[in-house]
């Protein structure tokens, strides 16, 4: 089955600029979605089709592609932005949709 | 503004049924792909289903195929999700999403699978 390969954690000082990192064989097919989960709340979309920024998404998120590989930037972390961070995409076909494993962020 | 309201879960015993709903407001419901997602207590969100606009293509992941049916009802705005055959595995909170610009999301509702 498809897999988006996320790593578990990332830990930053607030200022500092995190990176969270998202793989796959598709990724250059298929667009990738970036969502943010807060505990107890549902996610929120962060970043679309790969580099877009929704309206009310702080100018310190940002989304890059390369290859096999897509990348959520957060610049100037702030303690606010501590929580899960998932990438979403779908297979090569576009007929199933996948998450990735979810990148836990702590700001130290 | 965009509202999705999650219904349906509640405990039931390994082997039961339960069928969610998702009442759908502040958008035109049939236009929009629609999707299930679950989060089981503690891990990552893994995609469930998803139907077209009208109904007519569905699709599943694995772990849920002849067990799980979506549907939906454009005149009422609402989509739903038929669960059969439930197992503990299946214990989650169940979030309808409206797949437009990236995906908008419900708050989920709960549904625990246990004797």
């Amino acid at each position: 089955s498809y897999e988006l390969t996320q790593p578990p954690s990332v830990s930053v000082s607030p200022g500092q600029t995190a990176r969270i990192t998202c793989s796959a064989d598709a990724l250059p097919k298929q667009y990738a979605y970036w969502y943010q989960q807060k505990p107890g709340q549902a996610p929120v979309l962060v970043i679309y089709k790969d580099s877009e920024r929704p309206s009310g998404i702080p100018e310190r998120f940002s989304g890059s592609s390369s290859g096999t590989t897509v990348t959520l930037t957060i610049s100037g972390v702030q303690a606010e932005d501590e929580a899960d961070y998932y990438c979403q995409s779908a297979d090569s076909s576009g007929t199933y949709q996948v998450f990735g494993g979810g990148t836990k962020l702590t700001v130290l | 503004e965009v509202q999705l309201v999650e219904s349906g879960g509640g405990l039931v015993q390994p082997g039961g049924s339960l069928r969610l709903s998702c009442a759908a407001s502040g958008f035109t419901f049939s236009s929009y792909w629609m999707h299930w997602v679950r989060q089981a207590p503690g891990k990552g969100l893994v995609w469930v289903s998803r139907i077209n606009s009208d109904g007519s293509s569905t699709s599943y992941a694995d772990s849920v195929k002849g067990r799980f049916t979506i549907s939906r009802d454009n005149a009422k705005n609402t989509l739903y999700l038929q669960m059969n055959s439930l197992r503990a595995e299946d214990t989650a909170v169940y979030y309808c999403a409206r797949d437009g610009v990236g995906w908008d999301w419900g708050q989920g509702t709960l549904v625990t699978v246990s004797s």
